[in-house]
């Protein structure tokens, strides 16, 4: 059974600072992994998705890395903001669904 | 365009009631999910559509969970004689299933329906 664990669990940093959110898993025969935000009382924004046979995606001042063998994940926040606070989520991908992990919650303060 | 779109945002309901929660996805997205959130914990998978096969419903918490598909588009989850451990908020996505390929694309989700069982 696929189990998606994140580190840390919650995260407070200053403005500015450069981020690792780490996402790991169980089971390496994964078809995807997606990284999600979640802001308070709302649904959930994509952020990337990584097919199994890339490495990583980026998108603005966020980049994600897969490597499969290991089951591990990370994503990066370059010159962290206020408003990228939030509950960040990770999710390997089958066939037909996604699996989560239990999220990293994150304040970025000024 | 428009993204996907649940109702109502919020219900609450009586314990034993009967509740239906709406979901309308990305037109043209083939593939429908609904996941639930329950408080402190994690994203759970409940269901999953893709076009007119028929469902996955693998996760489903009891028999008194069931959905349906109409018209391959909008869909509709209804929870009999609901419990209070049933008070979670309800998600919903939808995604485009590309030919050819062995799982589906970036899953694109709902604000959610927020249930609350007295």
């Amino acid at each position: 059974k696929q189990e998606v664990t994140q580190i840390p669990a919650a995260l407070s940093v200053p403005e500015g600072e450069n981020l690792v959110l780490n996402c790991s898993f169980t089971d390496s025969a994964i078809y995807n992994l997606q990284w999600f935000r979640q802001d308070p009382g709302k649904g959930l924004t994509s952020l990337l998705l990584i097919q199994s046979s890339q490495r990583e995606q980026t998108s603005g001042r966020l980049n994600a890395s897969l490597d499969k063998s290991s089951g591990r994940s990370t994503l990066y926040i370059a010159a962290s903001q206020p408003g990228d606070s939030a509950t960040y989520l990770c999710a390997v991908g089958g066939t037909d669904k996604l699996i989560f992990g239990t999220g990293t919650r994150l304040q970025v303060f000024p | 365009g428009a993204g996907v779109s649940q109702s109502p945002s919020n219900k609450v309901t009586e314990k034993g009631k009967d509740v239906e929660l709406r979901c309308d996805p990305i037109s043209g997205h083939t593939a429908l999910y609904w996941y639930r959130q329950s408080l402190g914990q994690g994203l759970e998978f409940l269901i999953y559509f893709q076009g007119n096969s028929a469902p996955d419903k693998s996760g489903l918490p009891s028999d008194r969970f069931s959905a349906e598909r109409t018209g391959g588009s909008v869909s509709t989850l209804t929870i009999q004689r609901t419990q209070q451990e049933d008070s979670a908020v309800y998600l919903c996505a939808s995604s485009l299933f590309l030919a050819g390929a062995f799982s589906t694309d970036t899953q694109y989700f709902g604000p959610g329906t927020r249930l609350t069982v007295l």
